[in-house]
């Protein structure tokens, strides 16, 4: 069973800190990684989308894959209290697979 | 328009009835997903078309549930015989399909509760 593991949270860091955020998934043969932000009681808005190893850079968010180690991370510069939301990570499986896999969530705090 | 769009926004039903929602994607998008979400719990995969014919409903938990998507824009969910575990927010995504990347994006949602 395809599995993405998460650490829950909360993970708090002050205003203007870096926030990073980690993932681990189980299936070898998954091609595309995905970094979800869901904020209470809305639907999940994609942020970041990463396909091959290495870092992927748009504005304050990083995305970083690890095929090998079977890792992908989400750094977000200069936090901000708006960053507050739980964030998901979701992997599609092998070639022809679209489905998502989410992990459960990890849950950011950023305190002023 | 310009996002998914999902009707009701929320449902309550009463156990044993049958409910439909109803997910309309971007326009364009050939690629539609639903997941249901439960508190505290990441979405999870339920079904997903590719224009008009589900190419994967490996995630409907057992026959009550059913999607179509009969002219390959709008979907329906269906789900007869309700019971108070169905109870979630069922999510739809769409996505420009083969070769975009699988970009899904969300809708908002239909909070279903079965009493």
């Amino acid at each position: 069973q395809k599995e993405v593991e998460q650490n829950s949270g909360p993970l708090s860091v002050p205003e203007g800190a870096i926030a990073s955020l980690n993932c681990t998934y189980s299936d070898r043969g998954s091609q595309s990684f995905f970094w979800y932000r869901q904020y209470s009681g809305k639907s999940p808005e994609l942020i970041m989308s990463i396909y091959s190893n290495g870092d992927k850079e748009d504005g304050r968010f990083t995305a970083q894959l690890n095929k090998a180690s079977q890792y992908v991370s989400l750094l977000i510069r200069d936090s901000q209290p708006s960053d507050s939301a739980t964030y998901l990570c979701a992997v599609t499986g092998g070639a022809g697979s679209y489905q998502l896999t989410f992990g459960k969530g990890t849950k950011l705090s950023v305190i002023p | 328009g310009a996002g998914v769009s999902q009707t009701p926004s929320n449902k309550v039903t009463e156990k044993g009835k049958y409910v439909e929602l109803r997910c309309d994607p971007i326009s364009g998008h050939t690629a539609l997903y639903w997941y249901r979400q439960s508190l505290g719990q990441g979405p999870e995969f339920l079904i997903y078309f590719q224009g008009t014919g589900a190419a994967d409903d490996s995630g409907l938990p057992n026959d009550r549930f059913f999607a179509v998507r009969p002219e390959g824009s709008v979907s329906t969910l269906k789900i007869q015989r309700t019971e108070r575990g169905d109870s979630a927010v069922y999510l739809c995504a769409s996505s420009g399909g083969l070769g975009s990347g699988n970009e899904q994006f969300f809708g908002p949602g239909t909070r279903l509760t079965v009493l």
